[in-house]
């Protein structure tokens, strides 16, 4: 069956701009987490959504981060005011249940903040 | 992912040797541990996982051993071959979160 689907697969934008990222979680699973990832390193947690609502935004790293998932499905990460700061690669996961099972993870966006 | 592990610890093995990729996990709250892999421009794939009530559990061609007491985590790969060239990232999860905890990863190349 298809696997977490992320889009778009690359982004550039330029500092100061706003950016929407999609995540298309696999049918059926409930739970859906954001990391990120910069390069050389592990990810990092950024938000998990348990059904539509956001259980866990600990990983956030400031109100310029914000997530929704409003249908329980596909998700959305915007940022704001992007920062060079924020360029890395963004990861989506989904697992079927609340959280403690096997996290499946897609291929990420990569985004460069000019 | 993006080409993860510029500056990674590296492990380099001949192809058919077994390869043993090494971690330490940082809570001792966590209970639940799982292997990824990681090839350049993908996110982590699956490996393997194992909960902290076992200390070993075995799949195809991978085996992942826990020992509790000192906090360590370790993946064996029998027979590399060299599909199996990627970086290896341990997760960890403690009961009262969701979050996965990922360690730095480490590079493994497998020599043709």
């Amino acid at each position: 069956g298809a696997g977490v689907s992320q889009t778009p697969s690359n982004k550039v934008t330029e500092k100061g701009k706003y950016v929407e990222l999609r995540c298309d979680p696999i049918s059926g699973h409930t739970a859906l987490y954001w990391y990120r990832q910069s390069l050389g390193q592990g990810p990092e947690f950024l938000i998990y959504f348990q059904g539509t609502g956001a259980a866990d935004d600990s990983g956030l790293p400031n109100d310029r981060f914000f997530a929704v998932r409003p249908e329980g499905s596909v998700s959305t990460l915007k940022i704001q005011r992007t920062e060079r700061g924020d360029s890395a690669v963004y990861l989506c996961a989904s697992s079927p249940t609340s959280g403690r099972g096997t996290q499946y993870f897609g291929p990420g966006t990569r985004l460069t903040v000019l | 992912g993006e080409s993860v592990g510029l500056h990674l610890p590296t492990l380099s093995v001949q192809e058919g040797d077994n390869s043993i990729i090494n971690c330490a996990y940082s809570n001792s709250a966590s209970d639940y541990f799982i292997w990824y892999k990681q090839e350049s421009g993908k996110g982590p794939q699956f490996i393997i996982d194992i909960r902290s009530n076992m200390d070993k559990r075995q799949g195809q061609r991978v085996t992942v051993l826990l020992n509790k007491t000192v906090k360590h985590l370790s993946l064996q790969i029998a027979a590399t071959q060299p599909g199996d060239s990627a970086v290896y990232f341990c997760a960890e999860n403690a009961d009262s979160s969701y979050k996965l905890i990922f360690g730095s990863g480490t590079r493994l190349l497998v020599r043709p």
